[in-house]
């Protein structure tokens, strides 16, 4: 089983920064197979990446994914205030998908 | 595009067996996996396991040995059954779509709280 171990756990910035969030697994990735979501409180998860790097439908440029093999990174260019959440990277490249285990995103 | 409802009993007690159900409404039943969800209350996301029109699935290993997955083609459901549950299986449930493992749409989450 591919372990994920996001950074940092708790990361707080101001409106209008840039975020880097940071996704490790403990072996390869196959084909990039990692996903980026989004989570406010009470609400399901929302799809933000996949394929490392692909936005999904209706999410705004701010956000971007790169990253290969072991090491992913989630970028917001510009926050907004409805980006403070929950964020987690998700792995699909075995037939056992595994989740990091979040980072949250504060206003600072 | 593809919506995703999702029923059950939301109070066990132990030793129960925990029994979801999710409808896809729009969109296409085959070609995709349909997987569930979890997460506790105040933590992170657990994948439970998915299944496709076929029947075929996979299952977290932590979890293989207490769940079932199956599929209603006709009806365009899935379900989630898991047997002897205990506190630590208390958590939200969340049925979702994934295209290619991707989790590209979710249901609206059933808290299922095991309690005696």
């Amino acid at each position: 089983e591919i372990v994920l171990t996001q950074s940092p756990d708790t990361l707080s910035l101001s409106p209008g920064e840039r975020a880097t969030l940071s996704c490790r697994a403990s072996q390869s990735v196959s084909r990039n197979y990692l996903a980026w979501y989004q989570q406010t409180p009470g609400q399901a998860p929302r799809l933000l990446i996949y394929g490392a790097s692909s936005r999904a439908t209706g999410i705004p440029d701010r956000f971007s994914g790169s990253g290969s093999g072991t090491d992913f990174t989630l970028t917001i260019s510009r926050l907004e205030p409805v980006d403070f959440a929950v964020y987690y990277c998700q792995q699909y490249g075995t037939s056992s998908i595994t989740f990091g285990q979040g980072t949250r995103l504060e206003i600072k | 595009q593809v919506q995703l409802q999702q029923w059950g009993a939301g109070l066990l007690k132990p030793s129960e067996t925990l029994s979801l159900t999710c409808a896809v409404y729009g969109g296409s039943f085959s070609g995709y996996f349909w997987s569930w969800v979890r997460q506790p209350p105040g933590k992170g996301l657990e994948w439970i396991g998915e299944i496709n029109h076929r029947g075929t699935t996979n299952y977290n290993p932590s979890l293989k040995s207490r769940v079932t997955i199956s599929v209603d083609t006709t009806k365009k459901w899935f379900s989630l059954k898991l047997n002897s549950v205990t506190a630590a299986d208390t958590a939200v449930y969340y049925c979702a779509i994934n295209p290619g493992g991707e989790m590209a749409g979710w249901g609206q989450g059933t808290l299922v709280t095991v309690s005696s």
